[in-house]
């Protein structure tokens, strides 16, 4: 069964909302996850690092107060799309990392964002 | 700029026949991995190679990682429509934070 469970799968918004996708850890501590996103029938373009207690590091180019990154508890990861647009309209996908292994490495299956 | 350059991004062929798809870099990676990815789904890990030459398999699916870790390939043999998937290649760079970044993706259709 699936190890990172995120929710919610496909969320359709106005523009100008807010939406907030959870990644949560279901059997193990995650002191690190990672939050990506995807465009269609394009690869996964790694957005931040979500550490646990302690800020999220953001890929250059990313807007750190446009998609804030919560990482408050060793299984739970929080991301939130802020007054979103239609440009914002993607595939996200967190992952989280069991321990120090990168074997370790489960995703979660993603959240469809669609932005009218 | 892509730092892993994978190839063919797109890949059609017949079942029964077999392929190469090629993970190629500039860079050294401490390990790099290979995933497949359904649609409407996150990736899900197949393998990975750490050492510099080393070869894996996984049933009908070889994995090889080059000598100087820049570079990897995955093979197929007997290809079947339930190989149909995105498979992407994935490496965990040595310098720096700890992050993994992936490959462009390599779209593979087996036709029966």
């Amino acid at each position: 069964g699936a190890v990172v469970s995120q929710h919610p799968s496909r969320v359709i918004c106005k523009s100008g909302t807010s939406v907030k996708i959870e990644c949560r850890s279901l059997d193990f501590q995650a002191t690190t996850m990672f939050w990506y996103r995807q465009f269609p029938k394009q690869s996964l373009m790694l957005m931040a690092t979500s550490n646990e207690g302690s800020k999220a590091t953001y890929e250059q180019g990313v807007e750190k107060d446009k998609f804030l990154i919560n990482h408050a508890s060793l299984t739970l990861s929080t991301l939130t799309v802020t007054s979103a647009h239609p440009e914002d309209s993607s595939f996200y996908i967190c992952s989280a990392r069991d321990g120090g292994s990168w074997e370790k490495l489960f995703f979660g299956s993603g959240t469809q964002l669609s932005v009218l | 700029t892509q730092l892993l350059e994978q190839s063919p991004q797109f890949l059609s062929i017949q079942e029964g026949e077999n392929l190469t798809v090629y993970c190629n870099s500039s860079s050294v990676f401490s390990s790099l991995q290979w995933y497949r990815q359904e649609p409407g789904e996150g990736p899900v890990l197949l393998v990975t190679v750490v050492t510099g030459g080393e070869v894996k398999k996984l049933k009908r699916l070889t994995f090889q990682f080059g000598d100087a870790r820049k570079d990897s390939s995955l093979h197929i043999t007997a290809a079947q429509p339930g190989d149909t998937g995105l498979y992407l290649c994935a490496g965990r760079i040595i310098q720096g934070a700890q992050k993994l970044v992936f490959g462009q993706g390599t779209r593979l259709t087996i036709n029966p």
